[in-house]
């Protein structure tokens, strides 16, 4: 059973049309949630840590929210150049300090 | 500052082969990971150090693996005899010990296996 899934697999959008990606989780001791980019050929770039359920974090277009059982990305009026895979990864006591990963959102934005 | 370098980017080789890759983590940032990516199963951690030192190999796959961190600013993975199964994506990232969710990625090593 995953520990960390993330919905949709793919998703596509006007450039302007905003949208939410999901991160859901059943680890229990939670110590972090972390949302990171990737494009492609490249490794992928941390965006946000969240630790705790209600806490919030934004970055240009980009809002993460956490709740007890998962995550969401909020994308507000988005453009073409944040087409890439949206990977979020969850820290929790049963794992020690490992990240484990989901297997991320592809985001296609079209202008 | 340069980020987390890794070499080779793109590695051909044929099964039986040993394979080396290598990275160098950013510099100041005392925790090291080894990753690998694939299509089937995504972000895999295979190993990671804290301070040199290797504190969890759970995720190594097997015997063939193997990885060494001989000082705070160089490490490999070795993959020795390779096989056509190892083709993927190997990641490198490093990070501040303590931060240890907040990963600086390198640009990974892409390994074909024939």
């Amino acid at each position: 059973e995953d520990q960390v899934t993330q919905s949709p697999e793919a998703l596509r959008l006007q450039e302007g049309e905003s949208s939410s990606l999901n991160c859901s989780y059943t680890v229990s001791g939670l110590r972090g949630l972390f949302w990171y980019r990737q494009d492609p050929g490249k490794g992928p770039e941390f965006l946000f840590t969240l630790y705790s359920a209600g806490e919030e974090k934004e970055k240009e277009r980009l809002k993460a929210t956490l709740t007890k059982k998962e995550s969401f990305l909020h994308i507000t009026a988005p453009k073409p150049e944040d087409s890439a895979t949206y990977l979020c990864a969850v820290q929790a006591m049963e794992y020690g300090n490992k990240l484990v990963f989901g297997a991320g959102t592809i985001l296609r934005v079209k202008s | 500052d340069a980020g987390v370098i890794q070499s080779p980017r793109h590695e051909v080789t044929e099964m039986g082969q040993e394979v080396t890759l290598r990275c160098k983590p950013i510099s100041g940032h005392n925790s090291l990971f080894w990753y690998r990516q694939t299509m089937m199963r995504g972000l895999e951690l295979l190993i990671y150090f804290n301070n040199n030192v290797p504190i969890d190999d759970s995720g190594m796959p097997e015997d063939r693996f193997s990885a060494k961190m001989p000082n705070a600013s160089f490490s490999t993975l070795k993959i020795q005899p390779s096989e056509p199964r190892d083709s993927a994506v190997y990641f490198c990232a490093s990070s501040f010990s303590g931060i240890t969710g907040e990963l600086f990625f390198g640009e990974g090593s892409r390994l074909t296996v024939l």
